[in-house]
């Protein structure tokens, strides 16, 4: 079974410019996130979708970020503009059902803003 | 709002010996406790789920325990090995909020031969 796909894995850009990240969660999962892990710190997460709804996005800080899953299978996530403060590593996972479940991670998007 | 606290220091054991990392959160208690290994450049790695209604859940020399009571779960692997170092995170799932994961800051764990 294919994992979660994410690309690219490494981006530097700097200050002010926009960004994008693509993921491609497990086949048939539902639930697609954007958790956001600086370095030293533990995953928080930015959005989670259902299918291509929107159920969370308390913590997105949605003045330069947005995030969209048009057809309820993959995700880009776009950073605009980027903010030194963003550097970090971008994880996508996804789970098939909403709780009480593991949830898969990609290999995540380091970005560096300098 | 939920805190979740690790061990703050970096856990060094010898080959052989059980690592025992903690887990620690405030507030209410989580439907489910999840723990997660991470490899440096890579994304975490489910190990384990524990319900908040099971005291303890085993997977091969892996151990978690869950206390309500103390709000404290344990992760214990047992025989270790220097295979087994890596940062472990604990995540909470409370159950009504759509399945999000509520992570710690990880706990790094060196297994030295």
């Amino acid at each position: 079974e294919a994992g979660v796909a994410q690309s690219p894995r490494y981006k530097i850009i700097e200050k002010r410019q926009s960004v994008a990240f693509w993921c491609n969660p497990i086949s048939g999962h539902a639930t697609l996130y954007w958790y956001q892990q600086i370095l030293g710190q533990g995953p928080k997460l930015l959005i989670q979708f259902q299918n291509n709804g929107v159920v969370d996005d308390s913590q997105l800080p949605k003045d330069r970020f947005s995030a969209e899953r048009l057809k309820g299978v993959d995700s880009t996530l776009k950073i605009q503009p980027a903010k030194l403060e963003d550097s970090a590593v971008y994880l996508c996972a996804s789970t098939m059902l909403l709780s009480n479940t593991e949830a898969f991670f990609g290999q995540g998007t380091r970005l560096t803003v300098v | 709002s939920q805190k979740i606290e690790q061990n703050s220091e970096a856990l060094n054991i010898q080959e052989g010996k059980t690592a025992t990392l903690t887990c620690n959160y405030t507030n209410y208690s989580p439907a489910y406790l999840q723990w997660y290994r991470q490899d440096p450049g890579r994304g975490p790695v489910f190990l384990l789920l524990i319900r908040e209604n099971e005291k303890e859940k085993r997977k091969e020399r892996l151990k978690v325990t869950f206390d309500t009571t103390l709000k404290q779960s344990l992760f214990h692997i047992t025989a270790s090995q220097p295979a087994d170092s890596a940062t472990y995170l604990c995540a909470l799932d409370m159950g009504n909020q759509g399945g999000k994961l509520i992570f710690g800051q990880g706990t790094e764990l060196s297994v030295k031969p």
